[in-house]
């Protein structure tokens, strides 16, 4: 595609369900991040894939986050038994490879109340 | 672990004035950089990047930055500042390895004086 995608762009959940967020990175690109932006705070690394390796999951804060991505393409970060304070947005970006600069979508706004 | 540091949480700058915002990152091996901007309700975009080569690079909307190996450091700088400039400025570092992941920091908010 033209860019990174990501939906829902908005998410309210009720505290204890689950969510699913889905990321459409760009075409051809190997490598795909996610992020996590509280309000007003910068961005914090959630887990990276890279081609065919073992995802880097030394981000996720606690093991109600995972994600998965098929085919090496589009990804689903999932967060299980929500939280209040799992309310942020979402950034997925992706990348050619290495030593490449990320392209971000616009985000998914996760608001758990 | 990698770690990317902007001791500056806010700056205040009067239109026109010159601007340097501050990157230190902590690493042993070679990084790469770059600095992506964040309008208010806009999402991340890229600035400009440095790889290898010439440590001064130079970026979109008149930003340029400048590698020092020396001081870890890869600060921002822009001679004369714009409204439009006022944003969340975030600098970010990956290594050069096969599982290198792109780390940012915590970002400075920019603001401009009329």
């Amino acid at each position: 595609g033209a860019g990174v995608s990501q939906s829902p762009s908005n998410k309210v959940t009720e505290k204890g369900k689950d969510v699913e967020l889905r990321c459409d990175p760009i075409s051809g690109h190997t490598a795909l991040y996610w992020y996590r932006q509280s309000l007003g705070q910068g961005l914090e690394f959630l887990i990276y894939f890279q081609g065919n390796s073992a995802p880097d999951k030394s981000g996720l804060p606690s093991d109600r986050f995972s994600a998965e991505r098929t085919g090496g393409s589009v990804s689903t970060l999932t967060i299980q038994r929500t939280q209040q304070e799992d309310s942020a947005v979402y950034l997925c970006a992706s990348s050619l490879g290495t030593v490449s600069e990320a392209f971000f979508g616009q985000g998914t706004r996760l608001t758990v109340v | 672990a990698q770690s990317v540091t902007q001791p500056d949480i806010h700056i205040t700058v009067s239109e026109g004035a010159s601007l340097e915002l501050r990157c230190n990152y902590s690493y042993g091996a070679t990084p790469y950089l770059f600095w992506y901007v964040q309008s208010p309700g806009q999402g991340l975009q890229l600035l400009l990047k440095y790889f290898s080569g010439d440590t001064l690079v130079q970026g979109i909307k008149g930003f340029e930055a400048e590698f020092k190996r020396s001081q870890s450091s890869f600060n921002l700088r822009k001679p004369s500042v714009h409204w439009s400039d006022a944003a969340e400025y975030f600098c970010a570092v990956g290594l050069y390895s096969s599982a290198s992941k792109i780390i940012f920091g915590s970002g400075t908010r920019l603001s401009i004086r009329p």
